[in-house]
């Protein structure tokens, strides 16, 4: 079993819609959780991070934790092209700090 | 305010030969960490400085690969000799606070022949 999984995808939305993205962790002493956006080629860029339970709002980004779940989620209103790239999920544990990374979903948003 | 910053962004290099990769964190970070991602492969973690030490390098895969930090600042990652399975994306990331979010440069493609 992978530490951090998430659908590969590729996860298909039309424009306007709401794109959500869903990532499990399998150490319940995880800490802090990040969601990253990469562009094919490019580094990862942080687009919201997450530490205790509930929901977390920037802009049209939603993050939302749930512990007891050990799940994460990054929902994306009113998707636009642009969004279309890999998100990738990835966790703190407590006992150190080293990023575990899940594999990534690639999310394409269609015009 | 500069981002992180990694020479060079491309390394084709033959089996056998020495390659060193170099990251200049944000100013002012003293964490800095070093990621790989290979072909296919989530991205890995392979070690965290900080400031000049080396905090956990858990991730490293084996004594072909040095990475030092003199003076806290910049970092370098040697591979010697590299062989054919480390090519890759090295990523680095800095932090000011280790449990708060990292920030990555663009990485650096090391291709071995």
């Amino acid at each position: 079993q992978k530490e951090v999984e998430q659908n590969s995808g590729p996860l298909s939305v039309p424009e306007g819609a709401i794109a959500s993205l869903n990532c499990t962790y399998s150490d319940r002493g995880s800490q802090s959780f990040f969601w990253y956006r990469q562009y094919s080629g490019k580094s990862p860029e942080l687009i919201m991070s997450i530490y205790s339970n509930g929901d977390k709002e920037d802009g049209r980004f939603t993050a939302q934790l749930n512990k007891a779940s050990q799940y994460v989620s990054l929902l994306i209103r009113d998707s636009q092209p642009s969004d279309s790239a890999t998100y990738l999920c990835a966790v703190k544990k407590g006992s150190n700090y080293q990023l575990i990374w899940g594999a990534g979903t690639k999310l394409i948003i269609k015009p | 305010e500069a981002g992180v910053t990694q020479f060079p962004s491309h390394s084709v290099i033959e089996k056998g030969q020495t390659v060193t990769l170099r990251c200049d964190p944000i100013s002012g970070h003293d964490n800095l960490y070093w990621y790989r991602r290979v072909m296919g492969k989530e991205i890995k973690f392979l070690l965290h400085f900080v400031k000049e030490s080396k905090q956990d390098e858990s991730g490293m895969p084996n004594n072909r690969f040095l990475a030092e930090r003199t003076g806290g600042t910049y970092s370098t990652l040697k591979v010697q000799p590299a062989e054919l399975e480390d090519s890759g994306v090295y990523f680095c990331a800095s932090s000011r606070v280790p449990d708060l979010s990292s920030f990555f440069g663009q990485g650096t493609r090391l291709t071995v022949v």
